[in-house]
């Protein structure tokens, strides 16, 4: 069974661009989530998708959006972009069963100049 | 607020010392906690799940315990190669929130 993938897994970008990343869940799974993830901060989480409904939304601002499509995949955007979004993005998938495990990709790294 | 809080935030092993990490966790109603393993660069890999105080599981070198106010995570006769860094998470409903702990730095030194 193919795991999570995530494209791109390099990206930079400069001040106040905008940046489209993609996942891509295990065949079957419905729910996907976004986390940032910083070395002073941790996983911190974004938001989560099932089913192309946003479900759930973490503390970030309205400059990180994304949406999910009708074969599950999904996308984040980030807006304005500012140096403090330098980050690993890393996407989860999981089953449709409440408290399972998620699994994740291997992220996409952002570097904002 | 769901809170996790691990400890120690590093901790250096020779090769063959056992030692445990804690996770003690604050939540309105846990529904799950997950242990991950995440090597420099890469996204976490699961490891296990616990649902219930009491609960065990164990993998090769690592067993994971539970109890309503924090889970261990075991590790007996470590290995350089089980240097990584240990994330523990919960959920505690509203689907798939999930809230993370920072970590805890593993190095085994052979």
């Amino acid at each position: 069974k193919a795991g999570v993938t995530q494209t791109p897994r390099y990206l930079i970008k400069t001040r106040g661009q905008q940046v489209t990343l993609s996942c891509s869940p295990i065949s079957g799974h419905r729910s996907v989530s976004w986390y940032q993830q910083t070395p002073g901060q941790g996983l911190q989480f974004l938001f989560e998708y099932f089913s192309e409904t946003q479900r759930n939304k973490g503390n970030f601002p309205g400059r990180f959006s994304g949406r999910q499509f009708s074969n599950s995949r999904s996308e984040m955007n980030v807006s304005t972009l500012e140096l403090g979004d330098s980050a690993l993005y890393l996407c989860a998938s999981s089953s449709q069963r409440e408290g399972s495990e998620q699994f994740f990709g291997p992220g996409t790294r952002l570097t904002v100049l | 607020e769901d809170q996790v809080t691990q400890s120690p935030e590093a901790l250096r092993l020779q090769e063959g010392e056992s030692s445990s990490l804690n996770c003690s966790y604050t939540v309105s109603g846990l529904r799950g906690l997950f242990w991950y393993r995440q090597d420099p660069g890469k996204g976490p890999e699961f490891l296990f799940t616990l649902y219930s105080a009491g609960e065990e599981k164990e993998k090769e070198r690592l067993k994971a315990t539970l109890t309503k106010k924090e889970s261990f995570l075991h590790i007996t006769a470590p290995k350089p190669e089980d240097s990584a860094t240990y994330l523990c998470a919960v959920n505690s409903g509203g689907y798939q929130k999930v809230t993370f702990g920072i970590g805890t730095k593993l190095q085994v030194i052979p």
